[in-house]
């Protein structure tokens, strides 16, 4: 167990619509990372936040957003869905916003869209 | 940008044989060095890094090396077992205000009895 929660661990949709992961870093962590795993693109970096602000920025499209709430946790919202987004969605953590630091990741959330 | 090459994508080895993966980066402000391993289905699993003021760094039958001047950085697994096939990734940080990840392609090993 890696300390980091994901939820939810699997969500079915269809074209067009949004959903919302969740993540939950591990105690301690202010940073949160959110990186996509796809078959033909490997493990992408999406976006960072650090401590309620964003800290940069992947390959992260434009209908996909994210934020970091005051506890801590974080949000990917992904809208207007197409089939090329069905993919696996980690969320990692890490103590600061520098690098050098381990990241550690959740069990992610499996999006599988119809 | 940042680039991670990592070879080979796959490796099929004899239970107790070595395994070796290696990596090379383009960014020479590069950093950190993580291997992750990856089972089917499940998260990216931390087995050991590297940082760029180091050579070599031990953790029981896992050993990284690191070569700056070339860019490249090697996972060496000694003694397989069965229960170190999995996809392995490396990535590279650079240094700077974010901390991302830059992953390689991954290599998925194989270690037969």
């Amino acid at each position: 167990d890696s300390g980091v929660t994901q939820t939810p661990k699997h969500l079915i949709t269809a074209t067009g619509q949004r959903v919302t992961l969740r993540c939950s870093p591990r105690s301690g962590d202010l940073s949160v990372y959110w990186y996509q795993q796809s078959l033909d693109q490997g493990l992408q970096f999406l976006i960072q936040y650090y401590n309620g602000e964003e800290r940069a920025k992947g390959n992260i499209l434009e209908r996909f957003s994210a934020q970091q709430f005051p506890d801590l946790h974080s949000e990917l919202n992904l809208s207007s869905l197409e089939l090329g987004d069905s993919a696996l969605y980690f969320c990692a953590s890490s103590v600061g916003a520098v690098s050098n630091q381990p990241q550690h990741f959740g069990d992610g959330t499996r999006l599988s869209i119809l | 940008g940042e680039n991670v090459e990592q070879h080979p994508s796959t490796l099929s080895v004899q239970e107790g044989d070595s395994a070796v993966i290696k990596c090379t980066y383009s960014d020479s402000a590069s950093n950190y060095f993580p291997w992750y391993k990856q089972e089917l289905g499940k998260r990216p699993q931390l087995i050991i890094d590297i940082r760029s003021n180091v050579g070599e760094k031990k953790d029981q039958r896992i050993a990284v090396t690191l070569n700056k001047t070339a860019k490249h950085f090697s996972l060496h697994i000694t003694e397989t077992q069965p229960e170190d096939s999995a996809v392995y990734f490396c990535a590279a940080q650079f240094t700077g205000t974010a901390s991302k990840l830059t992953f390689g392609t991954g290599t998925r090993l194989q270690v037969t009895l």
